[in-house]
């Protein structure tokens, strides 16, 4: 696709609930990286993924948050029992690796727990 | 770990003139650093990067920055601001050797007429 895409685009949910976050890179980008966007708080890294490679899950907050890659293309955030300081914008991004020099970011999924 | 600050949190200032953000890292080693912009309610836009080469660089809509090694320091510059720069700036880092882009806090810059 021309860039990547996230979805869904708002998601509001209850606490203690499960919610899913889905993020489609840019077709041929072997590196993905989900980030956490609070107030005040700017860009949090939570994990990425790079072509085979073990993914670096150093960002990640808790053990409720994990997240994989199916075939080396689409995927997924998981937040299991989504508590209220989970409400944030979660952002995906992708790139060639650093030799290519740009990272391209989705537009967000903002997740509001209740 | 590496780690980027970003001094300013809200810089206001009135068009047409001048504009500093401020950004240093914390690496001694090999770096390539980026400033990423966010208009309101729109996603991260790259600015521009530096990469090796020329300390200055030059990006979108008149910017530029400057690496410093000594300093430690990338610093985001536009001699002439205009209302349509009011956005939040983002600098970021990625260490020599490693695949993680680290961000700073962000600094909004709000231009008034």
């Amino acid at each position: 696709g021309a860039g990547v895409s996230q979805s869904p685009s708002n998601k509001v949910t209850e606490k203690g609930k499960d919610v899913e976050l889905r993020c489609d890179p840019i077709s041929g980008h072997t590196a993905l990286y989900w980030y956490r966007q609070s107030l005040g708080q700017g860009l949090e890294f939570l994990i990425y993924f790079q072509g085979n490679s073990a993914p670096d899950k150093s960002g990640l907050p808790s053990d409720r948050f994990s997240a994989e890659r199916t075939g080396g293309s689409v995927s997924t955030l998981t937040i299991q029992r989504t508590q209220q300081e989970d409400s944030a914008v979660y952002l995906c991004a992708s790139s060639l690796g650093v030799e290519g020099g740009e990272w391209v970011f989705g537009p967000g999924t903002r997740l509001t727990v209740l | 770990a590496q780690s980027v600050t970003q001094l300013d949190s809200q810089v206001p200032v009135f068009e047409e003139a001048p504009v500093e953000l401020r950004c240093n890292y914390s690496s001694s080693v090999s770096v390539y650093l980026f400033w990423y912009v966010q208009y309101p309610n729109q996603g991260l836009q790259l600015l521009l990067k530096y990469l090796s080469g020329s300390t200055l660089v030059k990006g979108i809509n008149g910017f530029e920055a400057e690496f410093n090694k000594s300093q430690t320091s990338f610093h985001l510059r536009k001699p002439s601001v205009h209302i349509s720069d009011t956005a939040e700036y983002f600098c970021a880092v990625i260490q020599g050797g490693s695949e993680k882009l680290v961000f700073g806090k962000g600094t909004k810059l709000t231009v008034n007429p």
